[in-house]
């Protein structure tokens, strides 16, 4: 079956823009993940939604970021007044969420946004 | 103190060699551990779950010391294209998932 799209693959924006990025998690899969991987370094968590729960925005950098997931499908993350630090690669990952603790994330193939 | 503590490497290899990489992590409630493979410009691809009792794929070895907080992975008879980042992913709690910043190996002919 399909695994996790995201859309733009690619993103240049202006310093100040806002931009939003989507993910569409594999199908049946409740729980999604937003995370962030600047060049040559680990992933950064950024915010988890599963099910019908609040999300965990424990990750969330500022107040610039916001996220949503609507129908519990498909996600989007919104980055407002975009500035150079938020250049990175943003993956989605989605995980069927079952309750057991062996339960694995799929990544999508990631937005590479890049902050002019 | 990170959650998940990896040693980036780079590790340089020649091929047919056995390499091995450790993790660590600091919170003893996780609950299940994973290996990631993440190459150049890639999204990260699951590896191998680690089970407590250890587990092996083919030339890949994973184990689980709960009382030290690590994992390890083995590479066996190292290929070229086994060169990428592996990632030590902890879940700490109902999938809660944390990830190392990755160990970096480039095997060479």
């Amino acid at each position: 079956g399909a695994g996790v799209s995201q859309s733009p693959s690619n993103k240049v924006t202006e310093k100040g823009k806002d931009v939003e990025l989507r993910c569409d998690p594999i199908s049946g899969h409740t729980a999604l993940y937003w995370y962030r991987q600047s060049l040559g370094q680990g992933l950064e968590f950024l915010i988890y939604f599963q099910g019908n729960s609040a999300p965990d925005k424990s990750g969330l950098p500022s107040d610039r970021f916001s996220a949503e997931r609507t129908g519990g499908s498909v996600s989007t993350l919104t980055i407002q007044r975009t500035q150079q630090e938020d250049s990175a690669v943003y993956l989605c990952a989605s995980s069927l969420d079952s309750g057991s603790p062996t339960d694995t994330q799929y990544f999508g193939p990631g937005t590479r946004l890049t902050v002019l | 103190r990170k959650e998940v503590e990896q040693d980036p490497g780079p590790f340089n290899v020649p091929e047919g060699a056995t390499v091995a990489f450790n993790c660590t992590y600091s919170n003893s409630a996780s609950q299940s551990f994973f290996w990631y493979r993440q190459d150049c410009r890639k999204e990260p691809k699951l590896l191998m779950s680690v089970y407590s009792s250890g587990n092996e794929d083919g030339r890949f070895t994973a184990q689980l010391n709960r009382a030290s907080q690590y994992i390890s992975l083995l590479i066996r008879d190292s290929k070229l294209s086994d060169s990428a980042t592996y990632l030590c992913v902890v879940n700490i709690n109902n999938n809660d998932m944390r990830f190392g910043a990755g160990t970096r190996l480039t095997v060479k002919p």
